[in-house]
């Protein structure tokens, strides 16, 4: 049982858009503790594809987006592309339990 | 460019420690921490802890207290992490991840897989 609620999986056609969300509780995302979100690609290390809820690292396609809101973040991929197909996982930090904290993970498949 | 590399595969007893070695190289190495990540088989992201690498200071999660060590060795820019008393639900891959305390993980290392079997 994560910290953070991830649904297990979502799916969408070439082109479409999706989000997945992340929902926390008041000792971390809506205690005001950034929202992280990794892509880990089949068969490799995760990869940081938004960092402090909403900013993208250098390189990352301007197609990925993030937003919060009270205690639950959101990943939107527009124009989904073939390459999209992940895992995508939420991170933040939970201060009841002084520890950093990943969503269950969700995995996108690109019908 | 900044990577890290980490130790190669390891084979357990049960009962067994473990130590993963992660070489960070192209930072300067004591301006961040490391954070270390386990993914078992199949499964999500299980965050296990973080050490600085600037004072040694450590933060593990709690189920893991007791069994696991992270330590840095600031001469070579290593950070390492063992677990004694390993378990069959310790099988997995280790990542470690360059940090700051509650910043995002940016650098990740490939992995380090562990399985402990009899």
């Amino acid at each position: 049982q994560s910290v953070l609620t991830q649904p297990p999986s979502v799916s969408g056609a070439p082109g479409q858009r999706v989000t997945i969300s992340c929902t926390g509780s008041s000792s971390n995302i809506g205690a005001g503790y950034d929202v992280h979100w990794y892509q880990q690609l089949p068969g490799t290390a995760p990869k940081l594809l938004i960092y402090g809820n909403s900013n993208r690292p250098s390189g990352v396609p301007d197609r990925f987006s993030g937003s919060k809101s009270g205690t639950s973040a959101s990943l939107a991929i527009t124009g989904l592309q073939a390459e999209d197909e992940a895992d995508y996982y939420c991170q933040s930090y939970d201060s009841s339990l002084s520890v950093g904290v990943f969503g269950g993970g969700t995995k996108l498949t690109v019908l | 460019q900044v990577q890290l590399v980490q130790s190669g595969a390891e084979v357990k007893k049960p009962g067994a420690s473990v130590k993963v070695s992660c070489k960070a190289s192209g930072y300067t190495f004591t301006s961040y921490g490391i954070s270390w990540v386990r993914q078992a088989p199949g499964q999500g992201l299980e965050w296990m802890g973080w050490i600085s690498a600037y004072n040694g200071n450590t933060n593990y999660a709690q189920k893991l207290q007791g069994r696991v060590t992270m330590t840095t060795d600031t001469s070579t820019s290593t950070a390492y992490m063992e677990l004694r008393s390993l378990r069959s639900d310790d099988t997995a891959v280790y990542y470690c991840a360059r940090a700051r305390l509650l910043a995002p993980m940016d650098v990740w290392g490939k992995g380090t897989t562990v399985t402990v079997s009899s």
